[in-house]
């Protein structure tokens, strides 16, 4: 079974600052991992995917992820925060047969001025 | 069309009466899912299809949730007989190829009085 854990639910960093948001999964065969972010009352957005081509993956607005299969983990980071990356974040996990995804549930990020 | 759409917007039915949940993919995109939204959790799956064939319902709760694609286009999530606990975001994904990205709709906000 697959399942995916997103560890702290709410990140607060200051305008500039590394973002670090952590996500581990699980599952039995190579998955598809994916970020997205959801602004507030709107629908989620991609930000980037791994579908094994490269373990470092880069997204829009400046966020990149790294798998890495032995920690099982696929944190998502940017260099320096701005105010408008303040939203929910949620990594999910598909299999890569195609399917469901599964998300987590979800870390909220606030960027402080 | 240019995105995932879904409609209605919001929808407050009162405990008891049947509804129906709208979803336009994009054109073209071979599969659709139905996912719901907790309030603060991640999207929960409820079924997909490939074109018009429904490949897992595994993810809806009871009975009294269905889902079809007849045309392999739009889709329809009903609910019958609803019940207060049905009040979530509904949302609706579609995925040109096996493995995604999938696109959201701006989803479905249901509330049952």
């Amino acid at each position: 079974a697959q399942s995916v854990t997103q560890l702290g639910s709410h990140v607060s960093v200051s305008e500039g600052a590394l973002v670090l948001l952590r996500c581990n999964y699980s599952s039995s065969v190579p998955p598809y991992l994916f970020w997205y972010v959801q602004y507030p009352n709107q629908g989620l957005q991609l930000l980037l995917k791994y579908t094994s081509a490269a373990t470092l993956v880069k997204g829009i607005n400046g966020f990149e992820a790294e798998f890495k299969k032995s920690e099982t983990s696929f944190h998502l980071t940017k260099p320096s925060a701005h105010m408008s990356d303040a939203a929910e974040y949620f990594c999910a996990v598909r299999g890569n047969q195609g399917g469901k995804l599964i998300f987590g549930q979800g870390t909220e990020l606030s960027v402080k001025p | 069309g240019a995105g995932v759409s879904q409609s209605p917007r919001y929808k407050v039915t009162k405990r008891g009466q049947d509804v129906a949940l709208r979803c336009d993919p994009i054109s073209g995109h071979v599969s659709l899912y139905w996912y719901r939204q907790a309030l603060g959790q991640g999207p929960e799956f409820l079924t997909y299809f490939n074109y018009e064939a429904q490949q897992d319902k595994s993810g809806l709760p009871n009975d009294r949730f269905s889902a079809e694609r007849p045309e392999g286009s739009i889709s329809t999530l009903t609910i019958q007989r609803t019940e207060q606990r049905d009040s979530a975001m509904y949302r609706c994904a579609s995925s040109l190829e096996l493995g995604g990205p999938d696109t959201f709709g701006s989803g479905t906000r249901l509330t049952v009085v």
